[in-house]
């Protein structure tokens, strides 16, 4: 089974700091790879998908990039609505779809 | 305008049983793969089962492999998930979501929550 690593768990920062979350795998799955936010009691949210593709409707300022086994979303500039778990997963009719463990941004 | 609406969730003993359900509306249900994710409280997103888009390939998490089983009526536009000998670590909001064979998972319902305990 293939393995999803998130780092860090835990990421404190400000209104206006680009943030970097990284994803490993624990062998490569391509760019199969995507990326997800969760806010408390709702369903996680697409961000991100085949690495490094946007959802429609998701802002700019949200990125991915990757490929392999590692992986990052970055969001250049971050708003208040973006505090969150986000998690990645990886995704393919073969291996299965695993998440990672998810990381929370908080407020610093 | 695609909805996907989990129903069946509550409270259960340890080893009983419950049936949860995925009412699917504004999409071609019988095109897609679906999926069923679980969060227990405070935890994050596990992903417990799949099964293909007519229903004759199926797919489980090592955790509930021989006690949950997932099908689907395309006819009734609904997924379900039997769960059997459930246990407390089985407390959780269970989700469904859609996929195609080999895509994210770009909708998902608003959960239903199970709460195994005595």
């Amino acid at each position: 089974d293939i393995q999803m690593t998130q780092s860090p768990s835990t990421l404190s920062a400000s209104v206006g700091d680009r943030v970097t979350i990284t994803c490993r795998a624990s062998q490569s799955i391509s760019s199969w790879l995507a990326w997800y936010q969760q806010k408390p009691g709702k369903a996680p949210k697409l961000l991100i998908y085949k690495a490094s593709s946007l959802e429609s409707g998701v802002p700019s300022r949200f990125s991915g990039s990757g490929s392999g086994t590692e992986f990052t979303l970055t969001i250049s500039s971050l708003q208040p609505d973006d505090f969150a778990t986000y998690y990645c997963q990886q995704y393919n009719s073969y291996w299965g779809w695993t998440f990672g463990q998810g990381t929370k941004v908080e407020i610093k | 305008e695609v909805q996907l609406v989990e129903s069946g969730g509550g409270l259960v003993q340890p080893g009983g049983s419950l049936r949860l359900s995925c009412a699917a509306s504004g999409f071609t249900f019988s095109s897609y793969w679906m999926h069923w994710v679980r969060q227990a409280p405070g935890k994050g997103l596990v992903w417990v089962s799949r099964i293909n888009s007519d229903g004759s390939s199926t797919s489980y998490a090592d955790s509930v492999k021989g006690r949950f089983t997932i099908s689907r009526d395309n006819a009734k536009n609904t997924l379900y998930l039997q769960m059997n000998s459930l246990r407390a670590e089985d407390t959780a909001v269970y989700y469904c979501a859609r996929t195609l064979e080999a895509t994210p998972m770009e909708y998902w319902g608003q959960g239903t929550l199970v709460t195994v305990s005595s």
